[in-house]
């Protein structure tokens, strides 16, 4: 039963456009929410994080939003830039933490 | 601050064969995670510690994988024996509780299984 689902296996992007990277859930108990980029051959480092109580964070480029009655979060990336190229996973807390599969980020020169 | 330290980075071994994964979590981090990544898969928790008792395990194969955190500070993830389906990056993490707080990864542990 997987909790925490990314649709899209991949994105591509031309670099100065808006990224979005999308992340559904399924258990309403989730109260924390996280996003990681990760590089080959590297762990996963974070990014950006949202509670439950919020529906919006923003951190420099990055923005994420939280729809909880669609049970969805999504992560934006403006303006998107080559180095932002990774894999990118959402996550999702109770008790313990619930990855998702990972959406790989192409931004293009 | 120094980060999650792991080691070995790489180790290849055959199957049936042993491993131990060493981990060593940011300083004051009470909560210590090990995941298992598969190759195109996200992470999976495999144990979670609460300084040095364990607070979930139920996706810890029990009957080849072992892990402990003696005196709430460092961890050993052992793997034995091991199977072909082991291979994988074994991903060590840190933070400071368990809720609410963002985990930071090592760079994990890359084994590989023949």
């Amino acid at each position: 039963d997987q909790q925490v689902k990314q649709n899209s296996p991949s994105l591509s992007v031309q670099e100065g456009r808006i990224s979005i990277l999308n992340c559904d859930y399924t258990n309403s108990m989730f109260d924390y929410f996280l996003w990681y980029k990760k590089y080959p051959a590297e762990g996963p480092t974070f990014l950006i994080s949202i509670s439950s109580i919020k529906d919006k964070n923003e951190d420099g480029r990055f923005t994420v939003f939280l729809n909880k009655s669609a049970k969805h979060l999504s992560l934006h990336i403006v303006p998107s830039q080559p180095g932002d190229s990774a894999v990118y996973f959402c996550a999702a807390q109770h008790l313990k933490v619930t990855f998702g599969t990972g959406t790989k980020l192409q931004v293009i020169p | 601050e120094a980060g999650v330290a792991q080691s070995p980075r790489y180790k290849i071994i055959e199957k049936r064969q042993s491993v131990a994964f060493w981990c060593n979590p940011i300083s004051g981090h009470a909560t210590l995670y090990w995941y298992q990544q598969i190759l195109g898969q996200g992470p999976k928790l495999l144990i979670q510690f609460q300084n040095n008792g364990v607070v979930d395990d139920s996706q810890l194969p029990k009957d080849r994988f072992s892990a402990e955190r003696l005196k709430g500070v460092d961890s050993t993830l052992k793997i034995q024996p091991a199977k072909l389906e082991d291979s994988a990056v074994y991903l060590c993490a840190s933070s400071l509780e368990s809720a609410g707080n963002t985990i930071y990864f090592g760079e994990g542990s890359w084994l590989t299984v023949v």
